[in-house]
């Protein structure tokens, strides 16, 4: 365990839905990232959180959705999702102090399908 | 070109050979350098991180940077089958940003 975790783990939704991915670590960092992957592509970033403010949207349609209420939690909403946005989605987290960033730790994933 | 550029595989070695996993990046300002496992189903597992040129050695794992070659490479000595999986390095490009290769699958036989 890295000390992030995600839920749901397994997500089946159909393309009008509108659903929650929710996102935990308990490591006491400051930054918390949004990633992407897909069957044979490399991960992507889709957002970055920084200090509970968001610091990188990577061109991520607007049916995706984040929200970082606090350093600790991050969720992401999805709404109008398309079937190519079947994936494995991942939270990760690490400690930024002053201009330098540390190592990212990952949580275990959601497993979304989309119908 | 790709930003990361690794060998998708499969590599394979026998058990407990060395298996050498090589990652190139484009990206001179590239400032750290990132291994991370990833088993198949699972999310990544991060391995080693290094930021000077050289060698870093943790346990069985050595990662090896070349700055001028714009080349890092994993050595894992004394491979185990449960070291099969498949292995991202990746580049952080700026302040948060990091740039994953798509993976080099290693498969290591008993």
């Amino acid at each position: 365990e890295t000390g992030v975790t995600q839920t749901p783990r397994h997500l089946v939704m159909g393309m009008t839905n509108k659903k929650s991915l929710k996102c935990e670590q308990h490591l006491g960092h400051n930054a918390m990232y949004w990633y992407k992957q897909s069957a044979k592509k490399p991960l992507e970033l889709m957002f970055v959180y920084s200090l509970e403010e968001r610091v990188e949207n990577n061109s991520v349609p607007s049916r995706f959705s984040p929200e970082c209420p606090n350093s600790s939690h991050l969720f992401l909403h999805l709404h109008t999702l398309q079937p190519e946005d079947s994936a494995l989605y991942l939270c990760a987290s690490s400690q930024e102090v002053g201009d330098r960033s540390y190592e990212q730790y990952f949580g275990p994933g959601t497993r979304l399908t989309v119908t | 070109q790709k930003e990361v550029e690794q060998n998708s595989g499969p590599l394979s070695v026998p058990e407990g050979a060395i298996a050498s996993l090589n990652c190139t990046y484009s990206d001179r300002g590239s400032q750290s350098f990132f291994w991370y496992r990833q088993y198949s189903g699972k999310s990544p597992e991060l391995i080693m991180f290094i930021y000077s040129n050289g060698d870093k050695e943790d346990g069985r794992f050595t990662a090896q940077l070349n700055k001028a070659s714009q080349y890092v490479s994993l050595l894992i000595r004394d491979s185990q089958p449960s070291d099969s999986a498949t292995y991202l390095c990746a580049v952080r490009r700026g302040f948060q940003k990091l740039v994953f290769g798509t993976g080099t699958r290693l498969l290591v036989s008993p």
